[in-house]
């Protein structure tokens, strides 16, 4: 079946800027995260979705990033004003319990801002 | 709080060199422990898994063996391939069911024929 897909696959943008990056997770699973890829920091929890509750918003880095899931599938993830260290790559996940709970990964979004 | 730590890269080997990536990790409770590769031009994927203490995980020809003594959770492989060259991540969740990862900061292996 169809795997996590994420859009656009690259996206460069000037410092200041909004940007949007799509999330479709693999049809049926109830979980959807976002994570951060940065050079020297890793991966990074960013925001998780599961069901219809309240998303974990703990790992989001400052109160200019935002996501919300529509329908309990797609999801968008916003960044406002962006700032340099935003450049990244942007990583969406979806899991379920039918899959033993393993998290399946999109192939990203890198993020550069000018 | 939760964390995981590896060892710095990059590697380099030989092909049919032995291959051990350290992991350690910090967490309350038992948590889930797991391997992550990303090959190059490819998205992230799991490698292999291990739950509970003394479990291992083994996918590839890899192994791991979840050791709450030492909290460790170290990647080995007895030969490694060229096709094996990848950046391997660490990680744990720390409660069972769908819940987010905490990564390491990834240990790069390049293989040489």
């Amino acid at each position: 079946g169809a795997g996590v897909s994420q859009s656009p696959s690259n996206k460069v943008t000037e410092k200041g800027k909004d940007v949007e990056l799509r999330c479709d997770p693999i049809s049926g699973h109830t979980a959807l995260y976002w994570y951060r890829q940065s050079l020297g920091q890793g991966l990074e929890f960013l925001i998780y979705f599961q069901g219809n509750s309240a998303p974990d918003k703990s790992g989001l880095p400052s109160d200019r990033f935002s996501a919300e899931r529509t329908g309990g599938s797609v999801s968008t993830l916003t960044i406002q004003r962006t700032q340099q260290e935003d450049s990244a790559v942007y990583l969406c996940a979806s899991s379920s319990n039918r899959d033993s709970y393993e998290q399946y990964f999109g192939p990203g979004t890198r993020l550069t801002v000018t | 709080g939760n964390s995981v730590t590896q060892m710095e890269g990059p590697v380099t080997l030989s092909e049919e060199a032995f291959l051990t990536i350290n992991c350690t990790y910090t967490a309350t409770g038992y948590p889930s422990l797991f391997w992550y590769v990303q090959y190059p031009g490819e998205g992230l994927q799991l490698l292999l898994k291990a739950t509970k203490a003394d479990d291992k995980g083994s996918n590839k020809g890899f192994e791991a063996t979840y050791r709450k003594e030492t909290t460790s959770f170290h990647l080995e492989k007895g030969s490694v391939q060229v096709s094996d060259s990848a950046v391997y991540f660490c990680a744990l969740s720390a409660l069972s069911g769908n819940t987010p990862l905490v990564f390491g900061k990834g240990t790069r292996l390049s293989v040489i024929a």
